[in-house]
């Protein structure tokens, strides 16, 4: 099946543990991002990375470290997990240009992360 | 900077129509998009719309307004299935690279 596909889905882990996220996509896109969801439901980038390039990288503690080996793959390392990184990521692909005006993204089905 | 405003939460019946707004400020524009997230789920991508006017797919339409700063996605005929939070989302092309910027999501509720 063509998809964005992260694991794992489920993530319960103890503060100030590190934890990574993995994703993949096989839509030949070029373009892949981490989202972060928090409990109120508000989606919000955290990186963008374009043919293995970082090309977005909002205010984000530098605990979180992406990692594109190639364009089909974008993990997400935490270090040092907090409370307030509990949430749900998201990565997602789509293929795009700096020119381009659609920008329709395809998700992958969420990691849940919680930090007790 | 951008601020995209959309409500809560609403509630329709079976069968009704349900109109979602968005409004945003924007530093720019190069398109705004609606996405369908079910609870648990992947958002998925419903309509986008750069230019003034209606875009109809289905029982979806998606109206924008460029001078208003303004947005509606019309739901009709609506099913059980359509209970969802439905994101408004923007593309700002002074942003680095046009990155996308939801707005928090309104909470559709469909009662029978």
């Amino acid at each position: 099946d063509t998809a964005v596909s992260q694991t794992p889905k489920y993530l319960v882990t103890q503060m100030g543990n590190d934890k990574s996220i993995k994703c993949e996509q096989n839509l030949g896109h070029d373009t892949m991002y981490w989202y972060k969801q928090d409990s109120k439901k508000f989606l919000k980038i955290m990186f963008s990375y374009n043919n293995k390039e970082l090309i977005i990288n909002e205010t984000v503690p530098n605990r979180f470290s992406p990692k594109s080996p190639d364009k089909a793959h974008l993990n997400l390392h935490i270090n040092s997990l907090e409370l307030g990184d509990s949430a749900v990521y998201f990565c997602a692909s789509s293929q795009e240009s700096v020119d381009s005006g659609a920008n329709v993204l395809t998700f992958g089905a969420g990691s849940r992360l919680t930090v007790l | 900077g951008q601020n995209i405003d959309q409500p809560t939460e609403m509630t329709a019946t079976e069968g009704a129509i349900v109109q979602i707004n968005c409004t945003y400020q924007t530093s720019g524009f190069n398109g705004l998009f609606w996405y369908q997230q079910h609870a648990g789920e992947a958002p998925t991508f419903l309509s986008y719309n750069v230019l003034d006017g209606l875009e109809e797919k289905g029982r979806f339409s998606s109206f924008l307004s460029r001078s208003k700063g303004y947005s509606y996605l019309l739901l009709k005929e609506l099913q059980m299935k359509d209970s969802a939070s439905y994101l408004c989302a923007v593309r700002d092309p002074t942003d680095s690279w046009g990155k996308l910027q939801f707005g928090a999501g309104t909470q559709v509720v469909v009662t029978p």
